[in-house]
């Protein structure tokens, strides 16, 4: 089956740089690959995802590639922000009717 | 547009004890997925509904069970709780044939 894995556990940045998340999957048929935003005691919230057919997508200051080659896919987040201080989760679908297979997390701290 | 949400927040039962946590799919959202959360961790797919009717599942026993119903707002249950169930239960809903996933803020169940 599917395995996700997510580096790093714990990333530290300061405000106004760019913070870099990594993901690799196992599964050649996964081709839905969404990066959720997860704030203390709530739910995870989509952020921006990828399709198999796309090398990369952005929306503002973040952004999503893959390469399927190699089978990973990255979020870069630019001019980070207090509020991007969160936990990130990275997963990996076959399809609509699939489940979501997660990543570990990324606890992300954006220094003042 | 209202998002998804589920009931109750937080939850504290013994085990052995059953206990039935509820969520409302977003409006117009038709599918549904129940996920267990434990403590630093990502989320684990336990089952979905779709059309009233279990549309894969996870690697949960039985007494994980769940319905939907005709407004599309489902329930998960659990039956014999053990202490190892102590999670956050997140609920998310989609769109017939759509990959994006949407989850509501989670019922924090603590067993004890």
């Amino acid at each position: 089956g599917e395995n996700v894995e997510q580096h790093p556990s714990t990333l530290s940045v300061q405000e106004g740089d760019s913070a870099v998340i990594k993901c690799t999957y196992s599964d050649s048929a996964s081709n839905y690959f969404p990066w959720y935003k997860q704030e203390l005691g709530k739910g995870p919230q989509l952020i921006i995802d990828i399709r198999s057919n796309v090398g990369e997508k952005k929306d503002q200051r973040i952004a999503v590639t893959l390469n399927k080659t190699a089978k990973h896919f990255s979020l870069h987040i630019t001019e980070t922000q207090p509020e991007d201080s969160a936990v990130y989760f990275c997963a990996a679908s076959r399809g609509s009717n699939y489940q979501l297979i997660w990543g570990a997390g990324t606890k992300l701290i954006i220094k003042p | 547009e209202t998002g998804v949400t589920q009931s109750p927040t937080h939850l504290i039962k013994t085990r052995g004890q059953q206990v039935t946590l509820r969520c409302s799919s977003q409006s117009g959202h038709n599918t549904v997925s129940w996920y267990q959360q434990a403590l630093g961790q990502g989320p684990q797919f336990i089952f979905q509904y779709y059309r009233e009717e279990e549309n894969g599942r996870g690697n949960f026993p039985p007494r994980f069970s769940g319905l939907q119903f005709p407004n599309y707002s489902s329930e998960l249950n659990v039956n014999a709780l053990e202490l190892d169930d102590s999670a956050l239960y997140l609920c998310a809903s989609s769109l017939e044939r759509q990959y994006e996933q949407y989850f509501g803020p989670g019922t924090r169940l603590t067993v004890t």
